[in-house]
């Protein structure tokens, strides 16, 4: 069964660090997005992406993020300088029309 | 905006028993979707069952089922049979229907304890 793909699993970076999570999405997929979960709290949007350009975004997804997708398959979210408070799980999904978004296994994001 | 609402942070239910997580939206339109997905200790995302608020008929996923009130705002998941490997975080989610890509809106969550 085709999924999501989210590399690393984990990663820890330094304040003040760039990183850069990636995500694979499902082939046939047209629609992207990312979100995010701070430990204990729920499940927050921050980009959508299609054709090739942000769709929509939130209030979180300020000018430290941005996303794109280089070659037509993997689905990147950078964080510039990255804060502790940029510490959460972070969510890869895609969906194709009006289906349900099928997610990653997520990034674990550990700033120190 | 539209908000979603888990009024039951914690629950628990006996293996085998039946047990009833709850959820209400808040929205002005019309067409949209409603969803149940499962976090496990793993945390990843798994969706559990998927409602159109044009149908009438509540959906049914094996021992998932849910309880669509439209007019109440209202979309509660039952869980039939409960397993061990049903203990997890719940959350309900809100997706407009008013374009293809519109973001999910999750509530806080539900933890389930499954008691063997």
């Amino acid at each position: 069964e085709p999924e999501v793909t989210q590399t690393p699993s984990h990663q820890v970076t330094q304040m003040g660090q760039e990183v850069i999570l990636r995500c694979v999405p499902i082939s046939n997929h047209l629609y992207f997005y990312w979100y995010r979960q701070i430990l204990g709290q729920k499940v927050e949007f921050l980009v959508s992406f299609y054709n090739n350009e942000i769709s929509e975004k939130s209030e979180i997804f300020d000018d430290q993020f941005s996303v794109e997708r280089p070659d037509g398959s993997n689905f990147t979210l950078k964080i510039r300088s990255t804060k502790l408070e940029d510490s959460a799980m972070y969510f890869c999904a895609s969906q194709t029309g009006f289906t349900e978004a099928f997610f990653g296994q997520g990034t674990r994001l550990t700033v120190v | 905006a539209q908000t979603v609402t888990q009024s039951q942070p914690e629950m628990s239910v006996q293996e085998a028993e039946t047990v009833t997580l709850s959820c209400t939206y808040d929205t002005s339109e019309s067409d949209y979707y409603l969803f149940w997905y499962k976090q496990p200790p793993s945390r990843q995302m798994i969706l559990v069952i998927r409602q159109e608020a044009y149908k009438q008929q509540n959906a049914t996923e094996n021992r998932f089922s849910v309880n669509f009130q439209k007019a109440a705002k209202s979309f509660s998941l039952k869980i039939s049979d409960s397993q061990l490997g049903d203990a997890a975080m719940y959350f309900c989610a809100y997706r407009s229907a008013m374009k293809r890509n519109t973001p999910l809106v999750f509530g806080k969550g539900t933890r389930l304890s499954v008691i063997a």
